[in-house]
């Protein structure tokens, strides 16, 4: 099973459209990170978010963390075909001596112009 | 660029053979961490290693292994190949102390 879920797993919008991608646990996490990833490139840190209920905004995405810390969402405000990519969260888990991400399997998004 | 380099990029190879998968962390990065990707999988945590020594283990297969070398760079030797190992094969390092995980451009190994 999975440990992290995110839905949709695919996603097709027109440019200038609003979108909402969700990352769903039933793990608490120490922090969530939300990760962007393009064909033949290895996944790129967009943000990460630590406190239950954190907003973070970055330009025109918006990322927030479940006040539980179990789950998140991504929200882009009018897409441009320039954020079309394989969308990922992952959540932090602490062990004795050791930081570990658990990714998410992602949402592919296609923007067309 | 991410500072993280992977070697080979590409790689195509025959069931029952073996292949070392090579990594150059960032500067100063003392962890490295090894990821698959595939299809339906999605990113997996292989393993964790900092400053020479194994830190955590994931979903690693018996039939690979991995060390951190006394410079810093990684191996991953995956042995005994399957059609089911073709995937994506990242690298990534981390800071002490640093929250944020540096990927490589990971190596695509093709397994016919």
């Amino acid at each position: 099973t999975q440990l992290l879920e995110q839905s949709p797993q695919f996603l097709s919008i027109q440019e200038g459209e609003n979108l909402t991608v969700y990352c769903n646990s039933s793990s608490v996490f120490s922090s969530l990170q939300w990760y962007r990833q393009e064909p033949g490139e290895g996944p790129v840190l967009l943000v990460t978010v630590v406190t239950g209920g954190e907003v973070k905004k970055l330009k025109r995405l918006t990322f927030q963390f479940g006040d539980a810390r179990k789950d998140s969402s991504l929200h882009i405000t009018a897409a441009q075909p320039g954020d079309t990519g394989l969308y990922l969260c992952a959540g932090e888990l602490r062990g004795a001596g050791s930081y570990q991400l658990t990714f998410g399997k992602g949402t592919k998004l296609s923007v067309i112009p | 660029d991410s500072g993280v380099t992977q070697t080979p990029k590409h790689l195509i190879t025959a069931t029952g053979q073996r292949v070392t998968l090579r990594c150059s962390p960032r500067s100063g990065d003392l962890s490295v961490y090894w990821y698959q990707q595939s299809l339906d999988q999605g990113l997996q945590f292989l393993i964790q290693y900092y400053n020479g020594e194994e830190r955590a283990k994931g979903n690693i297969l018996e039939r690979f292994s991995a060390q951190q070398f006394p410079d810093l760079h990684s191996e991953l030797n995956l042995s005994s190949l399957e059609l089911g190992d073709s995937a994506l094969y990242f690298c990534a390092s981390r800071r002490v102390g640093g929250n944020t995980i540096y990927f490589g451009e990971g190596s695509w190994l093709t397994v016919v």
